[in-house]
């Protein structure tokens, strides 16, 4: 069984366009987030939710906005689609802050 | 200067070898020290945590320098299978906010 699932897993769009990714986990994790990985595979924390409440948030244009309607669900959506937001987006979970169980990633080209 | 360091490599070393690699940290507050291992274009994994006391995990082990704010994995007998980028983290605050290296590349030749 897949532990963390993200969809989907590849993402190829104009840029100015909106769009979402989703992700899920089944391990009864209280903390979800995601991470972005460029081109120089730094992995760099975006956000963080703890039992749905925004625990972290890294400076992000606000054109990424996280949404956790459960425990077990967070979604990114971003707006307006730069060039520059071309990378693998990560999700990932853990039990009150401890071991990160990552999705297997979301590869986001923006033309 | 970068919060974790990591030399990118690649190390290219021959199967049956012992590599070591270093990582070093910025902030002398890092409580919690993890290596991770990425295979390419795949999601990272938890390889072990590193402990104060360093500690093994068959053939890896890790070792923590708090005074020179270092942290190092060695890998002895090294396989194919241990090709992949070792990515070293760090904790400063918590173990919510971890800050990532950049990661070393292994390959493996047989």
């Amino acid at each position: 069984d897949t532990a963390v699932s993200q969809t989907p897993k590849y993402l190829v769009t104009q840029m100015g366009n909106d769009k979402s990714i989703k992700c899920e986990q089944n391990l009864g994790h209280d903390t979800m987030y995601w991470y972005k990985q460029d081109s120089k595979k730094f992995l760099k924390i975006m956000f963080s939710y703890n039992n749905k409440e925004l625990i972290i948030n890294e400076t992000v244009p606000n054109r990424f906005s996280p949404k956790s309607p459960d425990k077990a669900h967070l979604n990114l959506h971003i707006n307006s689609l730069e060039l520059g937001d071309s990378a693998v987006y990560f999700c990932a979970s853990s039990a009150r802050g401890n071991t990160q169980y990552f999705g297997p990633g979301t590869r986001l080209t923006v033309l | 200067r970068k919060e974790v360091e990591q030399d990118p490599g690649p190390f290219n070393v021959p199967e049956g070898a012992t590599v070591a690699f270093n990582c070093t940290y910025s902030n002398s507050a890092s409580q919690s020290f993890f290596w991770y291992r990425q295979d390419c274009r795949k999601e990272p994994k938890l390889l072990m945590s590193v402990y104060s006391s360093g500690n093994e995990d068959g053939r890896f082990t890790a070792q923590l320098n708090r005074a020179s704010q270092y942290i190092s994995l060695l890998i002895r007998d090294s396989k194919l299978s241990d090709s992949a980028t070792y990515l070293c983290v760090a904790g400063p605050y918590s173990n919510y906010q971890l800050i990532w290296g950049a990661g070393t590349k292994l390959i493996i030749k047989p």
